[in-house]
């Protein structure tokens, strides 16, 4: 199975500074099939980027995604009040689907 | 609206079976393409995908869990119910059902999730 290698663990930023982070595959993710999540206490997770880049309905455009075979990036151009939380990737081209073990972003 | 919770015990003793319900609603089972899937966090580690059922009855489980697995549906209920068997204290952990997302293509073992439910914690101790 696909091991996914999030970094870094923790991320300590302030309110609109730019948030980059990382997923790395242990092998190549087919046709890009790379979920990002955000998921805050207590709360569901949220599907934000689907297939590496393409935005979820509803998600503001600072979020993007890139990247394809083992390197894929998360990017949150301002970061604003509400998206501190932790963020995990998920590869679904390989079965079974594994995620990342999460990248926190915290408020500095 | 696409809505699910998670039910079930909150603690079970090991060796005992777990039985957990996902109940939605916002879309139905019995539409052609529709998957529910399974997925658990253990405190402080990843989320793990442990199984998937289809509006068709098809059913796909994580290969290091199928023995222990059994999904099921009950479409007039809009309820999946996931149950694992032998439980141990490494299954431990937060236990999430989601839609599976209709993008996700024809690999029916496996796929993103565009709704998830708020998730159930289940400690496994004696």
């Amino acid at each position: 199975e696909i091991g996914l290698t999030q970094s870094p663990g923790t991320l300590s930023l302030s309110p609109g500074e730019r948030a980059t982070l990382s997923c790395r595959a242990s092998q190549s993710v087919t046709s890009s099939s790379l979920a990002w999540y955000q998921q805050k206490p207590g709360q569901a997770p949220r599907l934000l980027i689907y297939g590496a880049s393409s935005r979820a309905t509803g998600i503001p455009d600072r979020f993007s995604g890139s990247g394809s075979g083992t390197d894929f990036t998360l990017t949150i151009s301002r970061l604003e009040p509400e998206d501190f939380a932790v963020y995990f990737c998920q590869q679904y081209g390989s079965s079974p689907g594994t995620f990342g073990q999460g990248t926190k972003v915290e408020i500095e | 609206q696409i809505t699910l919770k998670e039910s079930g015990p909150t603690r079970v003793k090991p060796t005992q079976t777990l039985t957990l319900t996902c109940t939605f609603s916002g879309f139905s089972l019995s539409t052609s393409g529709v998957g529910v899937g399974w997925i658990r966090q253990p405190p402080g580690k990843a989320l793990e995908w442990l199984a998937f059922i289809y509006w068709d009855d098809d059913k796909r489980y994580s290969p290091s869990l199928k023995s222990r697995l059994t999904i099921t549906k009950d479409t007039s209920k809009n309820q999946v119910v996931l149950t694992m068997t032998n439980m141990d204290p490494v299954d431990t952990g937060t236990y999430y059902c989601a839609h599976r997302a209709t993008g996700s293509g024809s690999g029916w073992d496996r796929g993103y999730f565009d709704y998830w439910g708020q998730g159930t914690l289940v400690t496994v101790s004696s």
